[in-house]
């Protein structure tokens, strides 16, 4: 079965620091898709980044960056010049199919990241 | 409206009553997922409709009873709760364009439940 680990619990940074968070996943299937969450104190899941396993290129948008690497199963996510507003517990998902036909979210434990002013 | 909305923000309930959260998406999706987040363990999924259609049920106890009555809704009917049914009750849903890999995930800011 698919897993994904997120080693790092919590983190807590200054204000202006660049921070990585790590994304581990392990998976049988050749085609797959992972996907990086934020999920702020009001709760809601906010969808951040979607890659397919057949793109490693690597992807910015504005101060995040996500470096996808099938050699060691990683996806980590960067934010650069890290803002207080970017406080909140991150999540690395993976892609599997279910018996009945769908696609569900595997999640990692998240991450919580804590930006000091 | 917009995205993926969610009623109510907050239960409290007993273990013997009946309440009803609901769902709505207002992105023209097709499916629609019930996820549950709780403290000590990862978001699970719960439940998968596409196009109405109950296509998963990730093991869930009876007590959870999940109605599609259309694409853009989607309630999770509870009854006779346990504590340990407290947690953070997501809905998402997604475009489902069947054959087409997997297509991205979009979430509710959730319910959170407390069952005394």
């Amino acid at each position: 079965a698919q897993k994904v680990t997120q080693a790092q619990t919590e983190i807590s940074v200054v204000e202006k620091e660049d921070v990585t968070l790590d994304c581990v996943y392990e998976t049988r299937d050749t085609t797959y898709y992972l996907f990086w969450y934020k999920q702020p104190p009001s709760g809601e899941l906010v969808f951040l980044i979607r890659r397919n396993s057949f793109d490693e290129q690597n992807e910015i948008s504005g101060r995040y960056s996500w470096n996808f690497q099938k050699s060691t199963s990683s996806f980590n996510f960067t934010i650069t010049a890290s803002q207080v507003v970017d406080s909140a517990v991150y999540f690395c998902a993976l892609s599997e199919p279910t018996q009945g036909g769908s696609e569900k979210l595997v999640f990692g434990k998240g991450t919580k990241l804590t930006v000091n002013p | 409206e917009t995205g993926v909305t969610q009623t109510p923000r907050h239960l409290v309930m007993g273990m013997t009553n009946k309440k009803s959260l609901k769902c709505e998406q207002h992105l023209g999706h097709n499916a629609m997922y019930w996820y549950k987040q709780s403290a000590k363990k990862p978001l699970e999924l719960m439940f998968v409709y596409n196009f109405k259609e109950q296509t998963e049920n990730n093991s869930v106890p009876s007590r959870f009873s999940p109605e599609c009555p259309n694409s853009s809704h989607l309630f999770l009917h509870l009854h006779t709760l346990q504590p340990e049914d407290s947690a953070l009750y997501l809905c998402a849903s997604s475009q489902a364009v069947r054959g087409v890999g997997t297509d991205t995930q979009y979430f509710g800011p959730g319910t959170r439940l407390t069952v005394l």
